[in-house]
């Protein structure tokens, strides 16, 4: 597709349980970046992945977050055993780089809306 | 201290209005700057990139002061269609983090 795609759309789960986000960049991207918004929040860093260095992962708030991405595309954001405060947006951007840093414009997903029971 | 701070609003002005944000930044490393415009439940869209010498898209003017660290954006002659949250970004160029204000809302009325 032409622009950045995220699945499910829309997550409502129960306390506890994993859940699964994808996201699937611009081809040619090979920046791809994971933020959350909670309401009326601004964006929280999540992870960064850069072609094949290793990820960026300092803003995983806790050890239940993890996120891969395979074969420098598709990415996927895990939450395990889900907690009330995980409820938010979580977005997926990418973006072109250049001597491996990340030129310019981040694009945007729609973004996966989770509620956690 | 944040990495970046904005005033988070809410502007209410009548349409026709110039209206202006400011944003501050703490880190005087950083490199790149940039206003996103993010409407009610969607995602974040690049609106202008802040170039040092200050630039224009129609009605919309950036300035960039690296000495007080800050950014400005103005909206000229606002329109309805203007209403949204305007997130201030910066990144710092070396790294590949880009840290995201916590957005001004701008309401236009008729």
């Amino acid at each position: 597709g032409a622009g950045v795609s995220q699945s499910p759309s829309n997550k409502v789960t129960e306390k506890g349980k994993d859940v699964e986000l994808r996201c699937d960049p611009i081809s040619g991207h090979t920046a791809l970046y994971w933020y959350r918004q909670s309401l009326g929040q601004g964006l929280e860093f999540l992870i960064y992945f850069q072609g094949n260095s290793a990820p960026d992962k300092s803003g995983l708030p806790s050890d239940r977050f993890s996120a891969e991405r395979t074969g420098g595309s598709v990415s996927t954001l895990t939450i395990q055993r889900t907690q009330q405060e995980d409820s938010a947006v979580y977005l997926c951007a990418s973006s072109s780089t250049r001597g491996g840093v990340t030129a310019g414009e981040l694009f945007f997903g729609e973004g996966s809306r989770l509620t956690v029971l | 201290r944040k990495e970046v701070e904005q005033d988070p609003g809410p502007f209410n002005v009548p349409e026709g209005a110039t209206v202006a944000f400011n944003c501050t930044y703490s880190n005087s490393a950083s490199q790149s700057f940039f206003w996103y415009r993010q409407d009610c439940r969607k995602e974040p869209k690049l609106l202008m990139s802040v170039y040092s010498s200050g630039n224009e898209d129609g009605r919309f003017t950036a300035q960039l002061n690296r000495a007080s660290q800050y950014i400005s954006l103005l909206i000229r002659d606002s329109k309805l269609s203007d209403s949204a949250t305007y997130l201030c970004v910066v990144n710092r160029g070396t790294g590949n983090q880009f840290y995201f204000g916590t957005g001004t809302s701008l309401t236009v009325i008729p």
